[in-house]
């Protein structure tokens, strides 16, 4: 059974970092690309970034680049996403979701429950 | 990027009945070397994370069942709900996989009459 456990979330003041945590298990973790998606309180879907299986390929939204850092440990079945200079408006629950096979342009086929950021002083 | 539109914002169906949502991508997502749309549908219950119902438009993603259906190409897909049941009251998304940022539509409610 696919499993995806995030950890890592909680509440940190307007500037700070947190790193978020992805473990895995149930499937090949090094033959996926991954993403992280979050979700605003009461709003929509927004992807964030991903990171291809061997991790020799990353690609973030606008809005986060040059803040945040997706990065992978396939020995540890783990996916990270480090976030600094974080923001009000970063506020969301963050999930970790798989692409369906090794390439980034595929839909998102299994997700983990989610892990709760806010960015409040 | 990509601006993805749904439509209705919510819809109320009675139990039974067809529900069926609209979605529109800004550019098209059909990839001419294959021929595959690259869209996506997927359900959000109420503390759940999102599920893959439907990708390339129309494929049943394993394990759905068979009254939900998706259609179109191009930038216009349509999610349909046949014979609608308590346990599809949810959020449907879709989402354009073409080009990053992949991007998902705003959402459309799904309630009973």
């Amino acid at each position: 059974e696919v499993q995806l456990v995030e950890s890592g979330g909680g509440l940190v003041q307007p500037g700070g970092s947190l790193r978020l945590s992805c473990e895995v298990s149930g499937f090949t973790f090094s033959d996926h690309w991954m993403s992280w998606v979050r979700q605003a309180p009461g709003e929509g879907l927004e992807w964030v970034a991903n990171i291809k299986g061997d991790g020799s390929e990353i690609k973030y939204v606008d809005s986060v680049k040059g803040r945040f850092t997706i990065s992978r440990d396939n020995a540890k079945n783990s996916l990270f996403l480090q976030m600094n200079s974080l923001r009000a408006e970063d506020t969301a629950v963050y999930y970790c979701a798989r692409n369906q096979l090794d390439t980034a342009y595929r839909p998102f086929d299994n997700w983990g429950q989610g892990t709760q950021v806010i960015v409040s002083s | 990027d990509i601006v993805m539109t749904q439509s209705p914002d919510s819809l109320a169906v009675s139990l039974g009945e067809r529900a069926t949502i609209n979605c529109k991508s800004s550019q098209n997502v059909l990839y001419s070397s294959n021929k595959n749309n690259y869209l996506g549908w997927y359900q959000q219950k109420p503390g759940q994370p999102p599920k893959l119902l439907i990708y390339w438009a129309s494929t049943r993603q394993s394990g759905v069942p068979d009254r939900f259906s998706g259609s179109g190409s191009g930038t216009d897909f349509t999610l349909t709900i046949n014979s609608l049941q308590a346990e599809d009251v949810a959020v449907y998304y879709c989402q354009q996989y073409y080009s990053t940022p992949f991007t998902f539509g705003p959402g459309t409610r799904v309630d009973i009459k």
